[in-house]
């Protein structure tokens, strides 16, 4: 098993860019989430996901959007980059939302300039 | 609003024993978990408790206390690899997670 994983591992944008994160996870998880993680912040929910074709918002959810066609991917879309989004990114994905523990991905460390 | 609180940073000695609290408000309580973070790398469970009480699993332990909205993550026998930041997070009433900032803890020998 990969677990879950991103690509790409570094991106640099220039303001108004756009571009799609990508995750992926093969342990047949229901659930997928996106945080971003900025220095001395915890980690803040953006999207989630509980099954194929269904999202929902997270906390910080303007300027991104996504979408759950399977069960396995789970892409996150920045449209307009600003330098606001400049983070690292981890997708994470758990068989349900109570005591299972979340796996994460290694994380897309993302620049806007 | 939704708060959790833990130090910054923490120093312990390689071989020693360090305890990590953290504090917590959140609009209901479905568990509370622990998680692991080297540098540059993704978080990694170690512990989840929904029941007040010690969980132990070998050199780790985390402790709940839901009436006091406190937990602490204890740590044995410090090993150089432990040195990484330690994250708490709490599942609200929407099965959301909510993270606190974490503790970077730093291993001297």
């Amino acid at each position: 098993n990969a677990g879950v994983t991103q690509t790409p591992k570094f991106r640099i944008l220039k303001i108004g860019q756009s571009m799609t994160l990508q995750c992926t996870q093969d342990m047949n998880h229901n659930y997928m989430y996106w945080y971003r993680q900025d220095p001395g912040m915890g980690l803040k929910l953006i999207y989630y996901s509980v099954g194929a074709g269904i999202t929902d918002k997270g906390e910080v959810p303007n300027g991104y959007n996504v979408s759950r066609s399977t069960t396995e991917d789970f892409p996150l879309r920045l449209e307009l980059a600003a330098p606001s989004q400049t983070s690292v990114y981890f997708c994470a994905s758990s068989y349900s939302d109570s005591s299972y523990e979340q796996y994460f991905g290694p994380g897309t460390r993302l620049t806007v300039t | 609003g939704q708060n959790i609180d833990q130090p910054t940073e923490m120093t312990a000695t390689e071989g020693a024993i360090v305890q990590i609290n953290c504090t917590y408000q959140t609009s209901g309580f479905n568990g509370l978990f622990w998680y692991q973070q080297h540098a540059g790398e993704a978080p990694t469970f170690l512990s989840y408790n929904v029941l007040d009480g010690l969980e132990e699993k070998g050199r780790f332990s985390s402790f709940l206390s839901r009436s006091k909205g406190y937990s602490y993550l204890l740590l044995k026998e410090l090993q150089m690899k432990d040195s990484a930041s330690y994250l708490c997070a709490v599942m609200d009433s929407n099965y959301q997670l909510i993270w606190g900032a974490g503790t970077k803890l730093i291993i001297k020998p």
